[in-house]
């Protein structure tokens, strides 16, 4: 399994664009990257994947290089309810497989 | 449209005594089911994962267990609870491995 190396937290203000990156130098041919966001007292909730280069949803945007080793997500125009642990995860979809959860990062935005 | 339904919310159990938490999807078929344990902020830890009925997998070593008696359905229980087993309780499914997973809504457990 691909090992991801993501920041432990970062501050940011409201109306900012938030890019919060994400290392998987090990990443597989056939492994996707998957972006989930966490509240407090809650489950994960699925944010975005990706394969390569750009992908875009009403959320947020990720934008993964051409050597896929690293990737990055955007969440533009951040707003106090931001806040929350995003967690980044490298695996293949094809494959009875698992992902595993890192600690990820823990955004805090401030007003 | 799936939902994943998880009960109880939360739940204060003593040492030693059993544990029993049930987790139910609806609006799919065949899906994938994890639990995961979380301690106070941590990351999660994968628990048990599940393919199919009655196919369970275990990814820790510890004193609980978990089932798959119907296709959406996946339980996670204990004879014997221990003070560590103490945290945030997830179920999530997916459509296949390593797909998108959806979450239910968890159950905070504290052993006293």
């Amino acid at each position: 399994l691909a090992k991801t190396t993501q920041p432990i937290s970062m501050d940011s203000y409201e109306g900012q664009e938030v890019n919060i990156t994400c290392s998987h130098n090990n990443i597989a041919t056939n492994d996707y990257i998957t972006w989930y966001q966490q509240f407090p007292s809650q489950g994960p909730r699925f944010i975005i994947q990706g394969y390569k280069t750009k992908v875009t949803n009403e959320v947020a945007s990720l934008f993964i290089p051409a050597d896929r080793k690293s990737s990055t997500l955007s969440l533009p125009r951040v707003s106090l309810s931001d806040t929350a642990v995003y967690y980044c995860l490298v695996g293949d979809r094809g494959r009875d497989d698992k992902i595993i959860f890192g600690k990820g990062t823990r955004l805090h935005i401030l007003p | 449209s799936q939902t994943i339904h998880q009960w109880p919310a939360t739940l204060v159990q003593p040492v030693g005594s059993p544990l029993s938490l049930e987790c139910t999807v609806e609006g799919t078929s065949n899906p994938n089911l994890y639990w995961y344990r979380q301690a106070a902020g941590r990351g999660l830890q994968l628990l048990f994962y599940s393919v199919g009925i009655g196919q369970i997998s275990s990814e820790v070593p510890q004193n609980l267990s978990a089932s798959r008696p119907q296709d959406r359905q996946f339980i996670l229980s204990s004879k014997k609870l221990l003070l560590s087993d103490s945290g945030f309780y997830l179920c999530a499914w997916s459509e296949r491995p390593n797909q998108p997973q959806h979450f239910g809504d968890g159950t905070r457990l504290s052993i006293l």
